[in-house]
């Protein structure tokens, strides 16, 4: 199986910041890589596909990045409403994984 | 894209099973993937497997092979899944999701459903 490895765990920035979420996988997976934010109580929401197509209707501050092996979500301006846990996920083949996350807390 | 309701959280004992449905609308039913994603309390997500409603065709993680079975009832745009031999472990929200795109999959989930709380306890 694929392992999915992010970090930080946790991160704390205030609104304004540039902020910048690493994933990396335990092998090649070329692009194919996913990123949602979850809110408490909430279902996760698809943020980035194919490691940097945004989603139709995801603000333009957040992009993707990387391939291969690590991967990066940057969110340009950080809002309150960013406030979230951020998951990566790949799925180059049918068991597809996900990251233990990253808690993302605004200062 | 399709609107997904699930049905309402369940309380079961070890051993027993659950069946957890998954209503679609908005959309053409048969042309999407469907996953099974679960979170158990306070931590992460878990792919469980997809089923094809066109075809009625599956695919479930390694890990629930043996005990997972999803299902689908084209006539009225439901999919199920249905876990068995449930231990304390099992306690998770479980989602339903839509692949992205129409007709093919790829693997990455646009739609989801609400979540269905699945509590195991004696």
């Amino acid at each position: 199986d694929i392992q999915m490895t992010q970090s930080p765990s946790t991160l704390s920035a205030s609104v304004g910041d540039r902020v910048t979420i690493t994933c990396r996988a335990s092998q090649t997976i070329s692009s194919w890589l996913a990123w949602y934010q979850q809110k408490p109580g909430r279902a996760p929401k698809l943020l980035i596909y194919q490691a940097s197509t945004l989603e139709s209707g995801v603000p333009s501050r957040f992009s993707g990045s990387g391939s291969g092996t690590e991967f990066t979500l940057t969110i340009s301006s950080l809002q309150p409403d960013d406030s979230a846990t951020y998951y990566c996920q790949q799925y180059i083949r049918y068991s597809y994984s996900f990251g233990q996350g990253t808690k993302l807390e605004i200062k | 894209q399709v609107q997904l309701v699930q049905s309402g959280a369940e309380v079961k004992k070890p051993g027993a099973s659950v069946r957890v449905s998954c209503t679609a609308s908005g959309d053409t039913f048969t042309a999407y993937y469907i996953h099974w994603v679960r979170q158990a309390p306070g931590q992460g997500l878990e792919w469980m497997g997809w089923i094809y409603p066109n075809s009625g065709g599956t695919n479930y993680a390694q890990k629930f092979q043996g005990r997972v079975t999803m299902t689908r009832d084209t006539s009225i745009s439901i999919a199920f899944m249905e876990l068995s031999r449930l231990r304390s472990d099992d306690t998770a929200v479980y989602y339903c999701a839509t692949d992205r795109h129409m007709w093919q999959l790829r693997g990455y989930f646009a739609s989801w459903g609400q979540g269905t709380l699945v509590t195991v306890s004696s």
